[in-house]
C-alpha cells in the first residue's frame, strides 16, 4: 500500500521558535495535500490544503503566516510553526491524495509540545 | 459548524460481541464517506469506504452501512476483539478532491 512519510513525530521546542515538520508521499506522487491540527480528545480539524507549485488554501481561523506551507514537489509538503506557542502544542497529521488512484493516504503525526 | 458528527463519545463491549458505531452528517451532497481507526498517538488508519451509490459494503469483520435518507453511517465490528480498542471516525468528502471533513469519534472499548 501506499506510504506516507512524517517526520518528526515527536517535537518539544521552547516559546518562540519555529518548527517545521515533513510530509512526503514515498511511493506515489501526490496531488494535493492536506494539513490537520488534531487537538487531545478531539477530531481532526482541516488547516490547509496545498497542491504542488501553488499556493496553500487556508482554513478560516488558520493563520497563513503563522503555519507556512511549502509544497515544492509532487512528493513534498512542509509545515513550519513559526514561532510556536504553547497554544499551538497539538498533534498535527498530514493527508496525502495519490494522483492516479485518488485515494487519500495519512501520515503518523506529529506531536508538537511547545514549552 | 460540523457537517459530521457520532452519536456517542464512548463505547464499551466484552470481546467476542458485535460493536454499533454510528453517524450522522449533515451535507446531503456529500458523494464519499470513509471510517478510520485512530489508535494513540498515530495518524488515522482507513478502516473501509462507501459511496453515496451504495448503502452497504463489507469487509473483514467490518461493515458500512449508509441511510441517505436520514443520512445516518454506521460501522459494525464482528467479534471485536481488544486490539479493536481506538477512537472511530467518520468522514465525509463533499466534493471530489477536497479534504475531508471529520466527526468527533467515538472511543471503543473493548475488555477481555
Amino acid at each position: 500500500g501506499a506510504v506516507v512519510s512524517q517526520h518528526p513525530s515527536r517535537v518539544i521546542c521552547k516559546s518562540g521558535t519555529s518548527v517545521k515538520i515533513e510530509c512526503r508521499s514515498l511511493d506515489f506522487q501526490a496531488t494535493t495535500m492536506f494539513w490537520y491540527r488534531q487537538f487531545p480528545k478531539q477530531s481532526l480539524m482541516l488547516m490547509a490544503t496545498s497542491n504542488e507549485g501553488s499556493k496553500a488554501t487556508y482554513e478560516q481561523g488558520v493563520e497563513k503566516d503563522k503555519f507556512l506551507i511549502n509544497h515544492a514537489s509532487l512528493t513534498l509538503s512542509t509545515l513550519t510553526v513559526t514561532s510556536a506557542h504553547p497554544e499551538d502544542s497539538s498533534f498535527y497529521i498530514c493527508s496525502v491524495r495519490d494522483r492516479e488512484s485518488e485515494k487519500l493516504f495519512f501520515g503518523s503525526g506529529t506531536q508538537l509540545s511547545v514549552l | 459548524g460540523e457537517s459530521v458528527g457520532l452519536h456517542l463519545p464512548t463505547l464499551s463491549v466484552q470481546e467476542g460481541d458485535n460493536s454499533i458505531i454510528n453517524c450522522a452528517y449533515s451535507n446531503s451532497a456529500s458523494d464519499y464517506f470513509i471510517w478510520y481507526k485512530q489508535e494513540s498517538g498515530k495518524g488515522p488508519q482507513f478502516i473501509i469506504d462507501i459511496r453515496s451509490n451504495m448503502d452497504k459494503r463489507q469487509g473483514q469483520r467490518v461493515t458500512v452501512l449508509l441511510n441517505k435518507t436520514v443520512k445516518h453511517l454506521s460501522l459494525q465490528i464482528a467479534a471485536t476483539q481488544p486490539g479493536d480498542s481506538a477512537v472511530y471516525f467518520c468522514a465525509e468528502n463533499i466534493h471530489p478532491g477536497t479534504a475531508l471533513i471529520f466527526g468527533k469519534g467515538t472511543t471503543l472499548s473493548v475488555s477481555s
